[in-house]
């Protein structure tokens, strides 16, 4: 039973193009986040989200738009594709604001072309 | 900004050899947490270390958090292939900084 689940796992898609990914975890956590791993394995973190609410939002453009319906799920919508968005987004969970160990999902594989 | 530099950034061993990887940065954290990632995965929690000074040990790893909470070690005794992987170091208090990586090859 995985514990956080991301959808899909790899996504190839023209620039331009709107698309958006999708995160569940299961373990009851009530925070969640959306990380960006480079092509140099940097993991750097882009939203996070506690209970529905957004406390976390690096300089990102904002064509990235999270949204969490409720604590198990957030999700990630990225619009007007660009080259530069191709990496790995991971989703993550951990159980409170201050930082435990996080559980991530197995990524997301985006490759804009 | 926290920036964690970890080294090196490649490691290449063989079998049953000994090795240590380096955490380091000029900020003080409250924690330091370290992660393993494989091909095609997410990052997998190992250990997270809270007080300075303080050494833990996960069978054939062990990790250790310097006296000023600054720096942070991994050490692992007589390697094994199952070892191989991207070793990341993170620290913080309401988000996780992630290090730059020592992807880690060990050969049988």
């Amino acid at each position: 039973d995985t514990a956080v689940s991301q959808t899909p796992k790899y996504l190839v898609t023209q620039m331009g193009n709107d698309k958006s990914i999708k995160c569940e975890q299961n373990l009851g956590h009530d925070t969640m986040y959306w990380y960006k791993q480079d092509s140099k394995k940097f993991l750097k973190i882009m939203f996070s989200y506690n209970n529905k609410e957004l406390i976390i939002n690096e300089t990102v453009p904002n064509r990235f738009s999270p949204k969490s319906p409720d604590k198990a799920h957030l999700n990630l919508h990225i619009n007007s594709l660009e080259l530069g968005d191709s990496a790995v987004y991971f989703c993550a969970s951990s159980p409170g604001r201050r930082v435990y160990g996080y559980t991530f999902g197995s990524g997301t594989r985006l490759t804009v072309v | 900004t926290q920036l964690l530099e970890q080294s090196p950034q490649f490691l290449s061993i063989q079998e049953g050899e000994n090795l240590t990887v380096y955490c380091n940065s000029s900020s003080v954290f409250s924690s330091l947490q370290w992660y393993r990632q494989e091909p095609g995965e997410g990052p997998v929690l190992l250990v997270t270390v809270v007080t300075g000074g303080e050494v833990k040990k996960l069978k054939r790893l062990t990790f250790q958090f310097g006296d000023a909470r600054k720096d942070s070690s991994l050490h692992i005794t007589a390697a094994q292939p199952g070892d191989t992987g991207l070793y990341l170091c993170a620290g913080g208090d309401e988000k996780l900084t992630f290090g730059t990586g020592t992807r880690l090859t060990i050969i049988p």
